[in-house]
């Protein structure tokens, strides 16, 4: 059963416009929740991660909220570019160690147009 | 240098033979993580070291080997290609849960 579910599953935007990334999860314990992205055929990358109960973090364009006792997070991008085409994929840590498991969702396929 | 790397790039294999990808990273991270993604699936953990422990994932454990000869050095090892192999196969290290670095991938094609 899919622990981590992501919506949309693709989205077109153009450049310019904004956007929202949404991720539910039932990971049980819910110790983190981090957001990668992934350029076509290439590696993840981390934009954020988020820890606390309501935490809210930015870097640059990107900005994501967690809400634990929803079990759900986002992830805003702002005046989207071309170069942010690309998989963003939400991660849910269930421990606070390296031991932990990681809980992958499917990824939401952004696609920036002119 | 917080890059972790990965070789080769791409990757082709014939089935039934033998296919062996490294990863290193200088951060001298204690674990070192082995994932299988496939398009439009979530990235699968295979195996991951925590310093000189190997620990694999029970659906793959016959399926994949790895080494770590020292804590910069992490390979995955199939002994025998099937068509089902074919993914592009992710390297992480960790010293941390919170912080978590990903190779570019290997990607394996096998026929």
């Amino acid at each position: 059963k899919t622990q981590v579910e992501q919506s949309p599953q693709s989205l077109v935007v153009r450049q310019g416009e904004n956007c929202v990334l949404q991720c539910n999860y039932s990971v049980t314990p819910d110790n983190h929740l981090r957001w990668f992205k992934q350029d076509t055929g290439k590696g993840l990358v981390s934009l954020t991660v988020l820890v606390h109960e309501n935490d809210k973090t930015s870097n640059g364009r990107y900005s994501a909220t967690l809400d634990k006792d929803a079990k759900h997070s986002t992830l805003h991008i702002t005046a989207t570019l071309l170069d942010d085409t690309a998989t963003y994929i939400c991660v849910v840590g269930d421990r606070g160690s390296a031991l932990g498991r990681l809980h992958f969702g499917a990824g939401t396929q952004l696609i920036v147009i002119p | 240098d917080t890059t972790v790397k990965q070789n080769p790039r791409y990757k082709l294999a014939r089935v039934g033979k033998p296919v062996n990808l490294i990863c290193s990273q200088t951060m001298n991270h204690d674990t070192m993580y082995w994932y299988q993604k496939k398009p439009n699936q979530a990235p699968k953990l295979l195996l991951f070291y925590y310093d000189k422990i190997l620990n694999r994932e029970a659906d793959t454990f016959e399926k994949f080997q790895s080494s770590r000869p020292n804590n910069s050095f992490c390979s995955l090892y199939i002994g025998s290609a099937g068509l089902e192999y074919s993914a592009m196969y992710l390297c992480a290290s960790s010293p941390s849960a919170e912080t978590l670095y990903f190779g570019s991938g290997t990607r394996l094609t096998v026929l």
